[in-house]
């Protein structure tokens, strides 16, 4: 079976200090890899996705970045964060090939910048 | 651009009721609906996918319904029971990529 692991589970940092959350997924190949990232009292918003090893595609302008060094690895980063960046960060993985597959997630990183 | 809302945002009921909670999207042209729960501090965890040539769904208690040219779906809870309480999501499958509503916060009350 398949198993999605998203580390660390909180995370608290300074401002201007960098970042780097891993997802790793078991079980399957070759998934698409997703980042999102939930504000308080907002819904899910897309950060990155992946369809494939060092493919990136990046939704939304801003201080993050991601990279997907292995197959089933995804890594979020920051080179110096902002108290923006606070939130709860969230992994997920869908099958490739196939647009209409079910998306898994993580357990999810709360980041809070101080 | 794909946009979905979730009505209502915060439902409080008692234990035993019969719920219905909504999920509308703006462009019909999805390839699947998916419902999730979400824990507070925990992740999504999925409840129910509807394929975009399917009409429902279901598991146990729980009947997910899909309308794609009205642009809406719905999840029916029955029977709440107190561990039911959480927020539920909606997600609109476009191609390769889930876009989310906000949620309905649901409370069930013994």
């Amino acid at each position: 079976s398949q198993t999605i692991h998203q580390w660390p589970a909180t995370l608290v940092q300074p401002v201007g200090s960098p970042l780097s959350l891993e997802c790793t997924v078991e079980g399957t190949s070759n998934p698409n890899l997703y980042w999102y990232r939930q504000a308080a009292g907002r819904g899910l918003q897309l950060l990155f996705y992946s369809v494939g090893i060092g493919q990136i595609s990046s939704e939304v302008p801003q201080n993050l970045s991601a990279s997907r060094p292995q197959d089933r690895q995804f890594i979020l980063s920051s080179k110096k964060l902002l108290l923006s960046d606070s939130g709860f960060y969230l992994c997920a993985w869908k099958m490739g090939q196939s647009r209409s597959t079910e998306a898994f997630f993580g357990q999810g990183t709360r980041l809070t910048v101080v | 651009k794909q946009e979905v809302t979730q009505i209502p945002a915060a439902l409080s009921v008692p234990e035993g009721e019969n719920l219905v909670l909504n999920c509308s999207f703006t462009d019909s042209a999805i390839y699947n609906l998916q419902w999730f729960r979400q824990d507070p501090g925990k992740g999504l965890t999925s409840l129910l996918l509807i394929q975009s040539s399917q009409r429902e769904q279901t598991s146990g208690r729980l009947n997910a319904s899909l309308d794609k040219s009205s642009g809406r779906s719905t999840l029916y809870i029955a029977a709440s029971q107190p561990g039911d309480s959480a927020t539920y999501l909606c997600a609109a499958g476009g191609s390769y990529i889930p876009t989310f509503g906000r949620g309905t916060s649901l409370i069930v009350h013994p």
